[in-house]
C-alpha cells in the first residue's frame, strides 16, 4: 500500500522559530509537493521537487524553503515562522510526468504563536 | 495562482440522493482529476479525465469535461453518509511536472 508520512500532525511553534516539516513516501516517485491549505483559499503549492536536490518555486514560495537529499524525503524549511504562516501542510507524491496520482500525506497542523 | 473554482462552495442531501460538483478553469490543460479530503485528513484521489476524453466512470463516480467550457462536472450517484467530504478538482497544464492546481472545493454533506 502506498504511504506519504508526514513526521508531524501537530506542530505549536513560537514566532520567529526556525520550523522543519518533514515527509518520506515509500513509492520510489521522483515527484515530491508541499502545499499549504487555508480556509476558502483551497491548496496552494509551495515548493516542488523532480529529483534528488532538485527544486522548483510553486505558487507561494515567500518565507519557505525545501531541501530533498535522499529521494524518498522531502522537507520543508521555515526559517523565521510567522503567525500568517498558520496552517494545514500537505506534502505529496507522484511518478514523474502528467497524467500521474498524486499521493497525499495526513497533512501536519501548523499554529506559529 | 487558482486555477479551478467549484461550484457549489457546499451542498447538503439526503442519503440515497445524487450529487452534482461543478468545476471551472481558465486555462489550456492536459487532464483534470477529482480529489476527495475527509474533514482535517489528507486528499484521496478518486478519477482523472484527459483532455481528449469526454466522460468517465468509476463505480458510482461519473465524471464530465468539456474542454470548450473549461469545465468538468463530477456526480456521484445514490450517495451514503460516508460520502461526507470536501471535494476538489485539480488541473494540470501538462508543464511537465505533474505541477496540479486545485480549486477551493465543495463541502458535501450527506445526511441519513
Amino acid at each position: 500500500d502506498v504511504k506519504v508520512t508526514q513526521s508531524s500532525r501537530y506542530l505549536v511553534k513560537r514566532t520567529g522559530e526556525k520550523v522543519f516539516l518533514e515527509c518520506v513516501q515509500d513509492m520510489d516517485h521522483e515527484n515530491m509537493f508541499w502545499y499549504r491549505q487555508d480556509p476558502g483559499l483551497g491548496l496552494r503549492l509551495i515548493y516542488f521537487s523532480y529529483d534528488v536536490k532538485m527544486k522548483e518555486k510553486g505558487d507561494i514560495p515567500e518565507g519557505y524553503s525545501v531541501s530533498r537529499e535522499k529521494k524518498e524525503r522531502f522537507s520543508l524549511i521555515l526559517e523565521s515562522a510567522s503567525t500568517n504562516q498558520t496552517s494545514m501542510y500537505l506534502c505529496a507524491s507522484s511518478l514523474y510526468g502528467s497524467g500521474n496520482t498524486i499521493y497525499f500525506g495526513e497533512g501536519s497542523w501548523l499554529t506559529v504563536v | 495562482s487558482q486555477q479551478g473554482e467549484e461550484d457549489p462552495q457546499a451542498l447538503s442531501i439526503q442519503e440515497g440522493e445524487n450529487a452534482t460538483m461543478n468545476c471551472s478553469y481558465k486555462t489550456s490543460i492536459n487532464n483534470l482529476q477529482w480529489y476527495r479530503q475527509n474533514s482535517g485528513r489528507g486528499l484521496v484521489h478518486l478519477i482523472l479525465i484527459r483532455s481528449n476524453e469526454r466522460e468517465k466512470h468509476s463505480g458510482r463516480l461519473r465524471v464530465t469535461l468539456d474542454t470548450s467550457k473549461k469545465s468538468s462536472s463530477l456526480l456521484i450517484t445514490a450517495s451514503r453518509a460516508a460520502d461526507t467530504a470536501s471535494y476538489f478538482c485539480a488541473t494540470d497544464a501538462d508543464t511537465g511536472f505533474q505541477k496540479l492546481v486545485f480549486g477551493t472545493g465543495t463541502r458535501l454533506l450527506v445526511s441519513p
